[in-house]
């Protein structure tokens, strides 16, 4: 029972051009979410967070967007560069505003491969 | 700060066998995460923890896997017998909040063959 889905398993994209990576999720729990950037043989490490009350947050060439009602995020990257090639997960949370978030679900992962 | 430290980083052995993972947390963070990779269901969680207490094993595939903490600063997750469909990237994940604030090691690839 995957609660957090990438149906993109790879995604390939022109340096300088938009990424768009998206994450659909089915627990209506859910009221935080993050995103993961991870290179190969290195561990996750975090990106960019959302919780449930906004439905944008940007830092830099990283915005993610909050769909509610349709249970769906995404991560734009403007402009790609060849540095953001790597494994992106999407992640949720359930507790973020009653302070009692115990633990990150992933999704499985889109591989972005930014080409010159 | 080392980061959260996993050992072995490479890890081959035949089925049958025992296996042990071992993952030293960030000092002071209370939250310790076990976390396996695979392609097909990408990080799924198989145990954490709280101040050395598991809370949720829910995710542990079976009774051959088994994990502790016996102090704040080891964790290890056993696999016995060891199985081909064990074989993943095992993650080992602390943070001082439960639901964000991980920091990952660097993970163990474990090939079972």
């Amino acid at each position: 029972d995957q609660q957090v889905k990438q149906n993109s398993p790879s995604l390939s994209v022109q340096e300088g051009r938009i990424s768009i990576l998206n994450c659909d999720y089915t627990n209506s729990m859910f009221d935080y979410f993050l995103w993961y950037k991870k290179y190969p043989a290195e561990g996750p490490t975090f990106l960019i967070s959302i919780s449930s009350i906004k439905d944008k947050n940007e830092d830099g060439r990283f915005t993610v967007f909050l769909n509610k009602s349709a249970k769906h995020l995404s991560l734009h990257i403007v402009p790609s560069q060849p540095g953001d090639s790597a494994v992106y997960f999407c992640a949720a949370s359930s507790g973020h505003f009653t302070g009692t978030a115990s633990k990150l679900t992933f999704g499985t992962g889109t591989r972005l491969q930014v080409t010159l | 700060d080392a980061g959260v430290i996993q050992s072995p980083r490479h890890e081959v052995t035949e089925m049958g066998q025992e296996v042990t993972l071992r993952c030293k947390p960030i000092s002071g963070h209370d939250y310790l995460f076990w976390y396996r990779q695979t392609m097909m269901r990408g990080l799924e969680l198989l145990i954490y923890f709280n101040n050395n207490v598991p809370i949720d094993d829910s995710g542990m595939p079976e009774d051959r896997f088994s994990a502790k903490m016996p102090n704040a600063s080891f964790s290890t997750l056993k696999i016995q017998p060891s199985e081909p469909r064990d074989s993943a990237v095992y993650f080992c994940a602390s943070s001082l909040q439960g639901g964000y604030g991980y920091t990952f090691g660097s993970g163990t690839r474990l090939t079972v063959v």
